[in-house]
């Protein structure tokens, strides 16, 4: 295991519900990441949080809403969602932000399996 | 802008022969170069990365990696695969250079290793 949980691993939701991913790390990281992954495309950055301040929000519709009260937790709020947000959900985490050696690796949790109706 | 290149969905190789994953790559500066694989309903596990240095990086399993300045890429490599090896496996890059926040890694589609008795 990478040290990064994820829960639920699978959520089924429909496009009127309100529900939230959870993310946790156990590595003492001080940055979190979410990331979109659907079939046959490349992984989707969608924020990045940096001592519990987010520093990238990569475009991502205000119906995905994250929250980090803590270095060690991650959350990602969703409401009326849409068909097309129906993917796999990571989480990672990394030391912090800077790019020297060994300080920028990100570990990935297992994902949140989401599927919108 | 930063980009990666995985030109092959699918490789199928005999179990016991040696195996090359193909990545390229496009940074306006000096690249910071990773691989990662994913299980089935697993996240991303990480596998090695290339910073600086030797240009073969040699990463967890077996696993190795070839960095190419001149032909601007970083296959990853094998030397006899196991049937455990069969995943998803991704590369990706960042361009150490980029500036704001974020440590923001660029993904490529993934390519699919099948190993075969």
């Amino acid at each position: 295991e990478t040290g990064v949980t994820q829960t639920p691993r699978h959520l089924v939701m429909g496009m009127t519900n309100k529900k939230s991913l959870k993310c946790e790390q156990h590595l003492g990281h001080n940055a979190m990441y979410w990331y979109k992954q659907s079939a046959k495309k490349p992984l989707e950055l969608m924020f990045v949080y940096s001592l519990e301040e987010r520093v990238e929000n990569n475009s991502v519709p205000s119906r995905f809403s994250p929250e980090c009260p803590n270095s060690s937790h991650l959350f990602l709020h969703l409401h009326t969602l849409q068909p097309e947000d129906s993917a796999l959900y990571l989480c990672a985490s990394s030391h912090d932000l800077s790019i020297t050696s060994n300080a920028d690796t990100q570990y990935f949790g297992p994902g949140t399996r989401l599927t919108v109706l | 802008a930063q980009s990666v290149a995985q030109p092959e969905d699918q490789v199928n190789v005999a179990e016991g022969n040696p195996l090359t994953v193909k990545c390229t790559y496009s940074v306006s500066g000096n690249p910071y170069l990773f691989w990662y694989v994913q299980y089935p309903n697993r996240g991303l596990q990480f596998l090695l990365k290339y910073i600086t240095g030797d240009n073969l990086v040699k990463g967890s399993y077996g696993f190795e990696a070839e960095f190419n300045k001149s032909q601007t890429s970083f296959h990853l490599k094998k030397p006899s695969a196991l049937v455990s090896d069969s995943a998803l496996y991704f590369c990706a890059v960042r361009d150490w250079g980029l500036t704001g926040g974020g440590n923001k890694l660029t993904f490529g589609t993934g390519t699919q290793l099948k190993v075969e008795l």
